[in-house]
């Protein structure tokens, strides 16, 4: 069956890093992967998404890269500050219809101080 | 412009009542999908929408569970005779496209008594 795995121990580092977060995936060739931050008792905020074509894409401080031989994702966070501090969600859709996106459990970052 | 607008925010129901989700896409979106959250996992999605059409309801409960997107009018999820584990938060999202980054919601978060 499909799997997708993001890292579920919580993600601790200092303001000023680059966080560095991983979603890998099984059984599906997906045609994009997206990522989302998700705040406490708050919906899911769309970052980027990346297609299958592309191996890497950036936006202000995040950078996403898409191996599709991998079949793994990375997503990071250069220059890191405490309100970077969330839960980060990848997703795929797996239909190969583009009907639905089946999302991994989420990594939560804490930037500190 | 208005985001992705979801009532009630809260919604307490006792078992076996009816509960009624409300959600109003973003202008101009005419695909709508629900994703459940239960706590400590992740979105799960139920049923995705189209203006009048459901398209995949894969997610969605064969049972008690059921979906709309009326031509005018919020999209609409019900669910009947609630139990206990439909206690969760309830997401709605919207996009312009099918194959799109999707904006989401702040959720229902029903509790079922």
């Amino acid at each position: 069956s499909q799997k997708i795995e993001q890292n579920s121990e919580a993600l601790n580092i200092q303001e000023g890093k680059t966080a560095t977060l991983t979603c890998n995936y099984t059984n599906y060739s997906p045609a994009y992967l997206q990522w989302y931050r998700q705040d406490p008792g708050r919906g899911p905020v769309f970052l980027l998404l990346i297609r299958e074509n592309e191996k890497e894409k950036r936006k202000e401080r995040l950078k996403v890269t898409f191996d599709t031989t991998l079949k793994q994702s990375l997503f990071h966070i250069t220059a890191s500050q405490p309100a970077d501090s969330a839960t980060y969600l990848c997703a795929l859709d797996i239909s190969g219809t583009a009907s639905k996106l089946t999302f991994g459990t989420g990594t939560r970052l804490q930037v500190t101080l | 412009n208005a985001g992705v607008m979801q009532n009630p925010r809260h919604l307490v129901r006792r078992r076996g009542q009816e509960a009624r989700l409300r959600c109003s896409p973003m202008k101009g979106h005419s695909h709508v999908y629900w994703y459940r959250q239960l706590p400590e996992e992740g979105l799960k999605f139920m049923v995705y929408l189209q203006k009048e059409n459901i398209i995949d309801e894969s997610g969605m409960p064969k049972e008690r569970f059921s979906a709309e997107f009326p031509k005018e009018g919020p999209s609409i999820l019900r669910i009947q005779q609630v139990v206990r584990g439909d206690s969760a938060a309830y997401f709605c999202a919207s996009s312009p496209r099918r194959d799109n980054e999707q904006f989401f919601g702040p959720g229902t978060r029903l509790t079922v008594l």
